[in-house]
This record gives C-alpha cells, sequence and structure tokens, in this order.
C-alpha cells in the first residue's frame, strides 16, 4: 500500500530562518510527487509537482527535491505570510487518485 | 473565475438524517474526486469520477453515496450521518484522469454531526 509519511508535525521558524520539512514516501511507480500549501479555512492550493529522483522546482523562497525515498520542501529566509499547512502527496502506479500525507504546520514569527 | 465550487461551507447534522454536500466546476475536468479531511490523519479519498457515468471508491468509502449525471456536477450524499462522519470534505478536480497534474480544491464543507 503507498505510503506517506511527513515530519516534522509542526515547526515553527523566525523570519528569516530557513528550514526543510520533510517526506517520505512508499510507492511501487511513482508518477508523481506533490506538494501543496494550505491556509486556515481553506482548500489546498497546489505548489509543485516532480517527477523523477533529481528533480527540484523552485517557486519564491520554496524549493521543493526528489529522491528515490522522499523529497524536501526548503524555505528560505522564510516570512510570516508562508505561514500554512503543506501537504506531499503521491500518485503512483496505475492510480488515478493521489494519497496525502499528514501535512506540516509552519508557523513563521516576525 | 469560479473553479470548484462547494455548498454548504457549513453544516449541523442529527445523528440519522440525510444530507448532500453539493460540487460543482467549470473547467471541463473529467476528473472529479471527494476527501476527507480530520486532524493527524491527511486528506482521504472517499470517491472518485473519471468521467460523467463512471464513480468508483477510494480509501473510505462507507456511508457516501455519489453519482455523475454531468461533467459539471459531483454531489456526495451521507445516507444516515453518524458523529464519525464529522470533518471537512473537499472536492477536487482535473483536467483527466490518467494525468499527473494539478488537483484543484474548493474551499471545503465543515460537516458537524452531533
Amino acid at each position: 500500500e503507498d505510503q506517506v509519511t511527513q515530519s516534522p508535525e509542526a515547526l515553527r521558524l523566525q523570519e528569516g530562518e530557513s528550514s526543510s520539512l520533510n517526506c517520505s514516501y512508499t510507492v511501487s511507480g511513482l508518477r508523481g510527487l506533490f506538494w501543496y500549501r494550505q491556509d486556515p479555512g481553506k482548500g489546498p492550493e497546489f505548489l509543485f509537482t516532480l517527477y523523477s529522483a533529481g528533480e527540484e522546482k523552485e517557486k519564491e523562497r520554496l524549493k521543493a527535491t526528489l529522491t528515490k525515498k522522499e523529497s524536501f520542501l526548503h524555505i528560505t529566509a522564510p516570512k510570516p505570510e508562508d505561514s500554512a499547512t503543506y501537504l506531499c502527496a503521491v500518485q503512483a502506479g496505475g492510480n488515478n487518485d493521489m494519497r496525502f500525507g499528514a501535512g506540516t504546520r509552519l508557523t513563521v514569527k516576525p | 473565475n469560479a473553479g470548484v465550487t462547494q455548498t454548504p461551507k457549513f453544516q449541523v447534522l442529527k445523528t440519522g438524517q440525510s444530507m448532500t454536500l453539493q460540487c460543482a466546476q467549470d473547467m471541463n475536468h473529467e476528473y472529479m474526486s471527494w476527501y476527507r479531511q480530520d486532524p493527524g490523519m491527511g486528506l482521504r479519498l472517499i470517491h472518485y469520477s473519471v468521467g460523467a457515468g463512471i464513480t468508483d471508491q477510494g480509501e473510505v468509502p462507507n456511508g457516501y453515496n455519489v453519482s455523475r449525471s454531468t461533467t459539471e456536477d459531483f454531489p456526495l450524499r451521507l445516507l444516515s450521518a453518524a458523529p464519525s462522519q464529522t470533518s471537512v470534505y473537499f472536492c477536487a478536480s482535473r483536467i483527466n484522469p490518467a494525468d499527473t497534474g494539478e488537483l484543484f480544491f474548493g474551499e471545503g464543507s465543515r460537516l458537524t454531526v452531533l
């Protein structure tokens, strides 16, 4: 069965303090790994899709990387507006649906 | 530019009552799905549809029914609500079933079953 584990569950940073969020996955035949951002009371918003080990994608202060077993979401010099829950999901094998991790709740203090 | 629209945003039910959560998308997406989100458990797939007239079960389908009579609409029916169905429900769509592109989510429907 496909499994996605995110760590840590919660992360508190000072503004400007860079860090990384981890997403470990166990799937058969990865087709895509996705990162989403979710603000309180809202639906998830798409950030990135990664397809193969070694791939990297960037958007503003966020950079996502992928290996054969895990993905990292690196946050460089975060700002308070980066506070949100970050979700990781995988699509694998013949499945059309995505399996989500439980998320990492990020708080950035000014 | 509506995207995925869910109604209602909030609902309180008594145990045993039935109701329908509505989901509509205006992007002509073939693939639509329903997730529930519970604290510490992430999003779990309830049911999905790969096109009008075609639906299938996800990870947690018990207690829920779906149908897809049009491309735009994908309602989720709770047949006899139970407290365990207290959750936040999200509808999501994608342009086609086999695509690995992004899922577009609605704003969510928060359901409380007393």
